[in-house]
């Protein structure tokens, strides 16, 4: 069984402009979670997404905003990125019950200058 | 509200000696813990987890945790570590009523491993 992807794997951007980010997750999950990982902040929720509904939201800006597609694809977007926004994006897809194991992917690297 | 505390941010062990990775959270009612690792330019490993029961919990690669909840604590341990082993590991805190997949994690523990 495929894992979770994520495309792309590095990214450099520069100020002001906006990024998707896209996270394909394993067949069957029907949910997707988004994390921020920085060295200053650590590992942050970002949202969470279920059958293309956002169920839970982390405390960011609305600047970051996601979806999800009804083959339970996920891409999140970063608009007028600040270079605060560098960082490694992590996404996880679970099967979406309490205690489904959530299975990371290998991250998105965004670099923001 | 939730945190979860990982007082120890560098650890560096001997190959074969033991290891005890230290983890600490806050929550008011029976929490689910986690031991996440990250290898360099990899995404986080699920090792282990406690949701009830037994309060030793195995895991992969020969890991395991222990829940204490007097001292609010679910430290990970390793009787005789590999060099494969060095990463940084996480302990995270979650999901809640509510929050479904929302997890809280501490800020890491990296761990090196002398030859």
């Amino acid at each position: 069984k495929a894992g979770v992807t994520q495309t792309p794997r590095y990214l450099i951007k520069t100020r002001g402009q906006q990024v998707t980010l896209s996270c394909s997750p394993i067949s069957g999950h029907r949910s997707v979670s988004w994390y921020q990982q920085t060295p200053g902040q650590g590992l942050q929720f970002l949202f969470e997404y279920f059958s293309e509904t956002q169920r839970n939201k982390g405390n960011f800006p609305g600047r970051f905003s996601g979806r999800q597609f009804s083959n339970s694809r996920s891409e999140m977007n970063v608009s007028t990125l600040e270079l605060g926004d560098s960082a490694l994006y992590l996404c996880a897809s679970s099967l979406g019950g309490f205690r489904d194991e959530q299975y990371f992917g290998p991250g998105t690297r965004l670099t923001v200058t | 509200a939730q945190s979860v505390t990982q007082p120890d941010i560098h650890i560096t062990v001997s190959e074969g000696a033991s290891l005890e990775l230290r983890c600490n959270y806050s929550y008011g009612a029976t929490p689910y813990l986690f031991w996440y690792v990250q290898s360099p330019g990899q995404g986080l490993q699920l090792l282990l987890k406690y949701f009830s029961g037994d309060t030793l919990v195995q895991g992969i690669k020969g890991f395991e945790a222990e829940f204490k909840r007097s001292q609010s604590s679910f430290n990970l341990r390793k009787p005789s570590v590999h060099w494969s082993d060095a990463a940084e590991y996480f302990c995270a805190v979650g999901p809640f009523s509510g929050g479904y997949n929302k997890l809280i994690f501490g800020a890491g523990t990296r761990l090196a491993v002398h030859p």
